[in-house]
């Protein structure tokens, strides 16, 4: 079955950098767009990274861009967010999620917890 | 492009019918989702294409609209249908969200 499973969140200082994964298994993880979405404690669901299939285009949030990079590793099955110049504002839960051509996220992760404070 | 979900809160009785609204800035056609979302959990993907319900979830949940204007409906509410619900559109980029409805018992 579709398995996501992510890793690598954490407590960090402001200004420090974490680097999230996702695993995935259950299904030809190349053939499918991954996000990254967000949920700040207490509140609702944002969309912070895209990355097509292969690799070759990604989109990133206005929050989030130039300080988060998201990539994958097909070979891998992988998928990653590099999280540079952490701000508290980017405390949440994150998770990844598999997206069904254009239709909807069909399968998430239970997301890693990254907490930003001094 | 922005989805306002109405109304941000919901309290309901076992039983009672509701609907939840999404409105989308601009036309998305049928590029809507619908999730559940349970406290401490994962969203779960409970309709796409504006109306396609998914496996797992009853027929009490159904989905409807298109354009800019979309519903949520839940026919008899049952104790396990407490949580939030979120609609998303897809038809562009960026992929956004609606703010969230949060179903409480009352």
């Amino acid at each position: 079955q579709v398995q996501l499973v992510e890793s690598g969140g954490g407590m960090v200082q402001p200004g420090r950098s974490l680097r999230l994964s996702c695993a995935a298994s259950g299904f030809t993880f190349s053939s499918y767009d991954m996000h990254w979405v967000r949920q700040a404690p207490g509140k609702g669901l944002e969309g912070v990274a895209y990355v097509r299939f292969d690799g070759g285009k990604t989109y990133h949030a206005d929050s989030v861009k130039g300080r988060f990079t998201i990539s994958r590793d097909n070979s891998k099955n992988t998928l990653y967010l590099q999280m540079n110049s952490l701000r508290p504002e980017d405390t949440a839960m994150y998770y990844c999620a598999r997206e069904r051509a254009r239709w909807s996220f069909d399968h998430w992760g239970q997301g890693t917890l990254v907490s930003v404070s001094s | 492009i922005q989805l306002t979900q109405s109304p941000s809160f919901l309290s309901a009785s076992v039983g009672d019918r509701v609907t939840i609204t999404c409105r989308a800035s601009q036309g998305i056609s049928r590029s809507l989702a619908w999730y559940q979302q349970k406290p401490g959990k994962a969203p779960n993907l409970l309709v796409d294409a504006a109306s396609t319900l998914q496996s797992g979830f009853p027929s009490r949940f159904s989905g409807s609209g298109s354009g800019t204007e979309f519903t949520l409906t839940i026919s008899s509410l049952q104790p396990e249908d407490f949580a939030t619900y979120y609609c998303q559109q897809l038809n562009s980029d960026p992929i956004t969200f609606g703010q969230g409805t949060r179903l409480e018992i009352k």
